[in-house]
């Protein structure tokens, strides 16, 4: 069985701060790690994703996130946030399918104030 | 071009009645999933289609609950006897080839059940 855990479920953060927001995960099977953010009555959109290669991935909007295996870990940062970046992030995983389904963490709402 | 389209956006049913949500995929999309995402919750999988093939329905969480796609393009949930458990937000992804593991997400269609 495949788990994805988001340790924090709100994150408050002031303006021009930097961020992190913590995901861990757990398979049996090679897996490909992404991170999802949901605006209000949006769908989730892609942050970034980690399929292989480089251990660091850059995404959108300033965006990064690390891949640990040894830690089973996938954390999300952001060097400096702004007011738009108030949203709730989900880490996801694919893995065991050829096909893509994700299995999704219960999310962190990030808020950040000025 | 157009993204992912969900219809309705919000359906409010009786506990007993029949639904049936809808999901317009981006076009030439092969693959299509369904979400099942409950409050403060994150999503979890229902099933998926290759073109108008189910290959997994392992998520659907009774048999109330069946979904189509018979021309490989719009899918849709349907859900029968609907029980108060049911409401959640339903999302649906596409992805253009299947095992590409970037799925475009629909705004979702937001089902209460009084």
């Amino acid at each position: 069985a495949q788990s994805v855990t988001q340790l924090d479920s709100q994150v408050p953060v002031f303006e021009e701060a930097p961020v992190e927001l913590r995901c861990n995960y757990s398979s049996s099977v090679s897996v490909y790690l992404f991170w999802y953010v949901q605006y209000p009555n949006q769908g989730l959109q892609l942050l970034l994703k980690y399929l292989s290669g480089s251990t660091l991935v850059k995404g959108i909007n300033g965006f990064e996130a690390e891949f640990n295996k040894s830690q089973t870990s996938f954390h999300l940062r952001k060097p400096s946030v702004h007011i738009s970046d108030t949203a709730e992030y989900f880490c996801a995983l694919a893995g065991g399918t050829s096909y893509g389904k994700l299995t999704f963490g219960q999310g962190t709402i990030l808020t950040v104030h000025p | 071009g157009a993204g992912v389209s969900q219809s309705p956006r919000y359906k409010v049913a009786k506990r007993g009645q029949d639904v049936a949500l809808r999901c317009d995929p981006i076009s030439g999309h092969v693959s299509l999933f369904w979400y099942q995402q409950a409050l403060g919750q994150g999503p979890e999988f229902l099933t998926y289609f290759q073109n108008e093939a189910q290959l997994d329905k392992s998520g659907l969480p009774s048999d109330r609950f069946f979904a189509e796609r018979p021309e490989g393009s719009v899918s849709t949930l349907k859900i029968q006897r609907t029980q108060q458990e049911d409401s959640a937000v339903y999302l649906c992804a596409s992805s253009p080839l299947a095992g590409t593991y970037e799925q475009y997400f629909g705004p979702g269609t937001r089902l209460t059940v009084t």
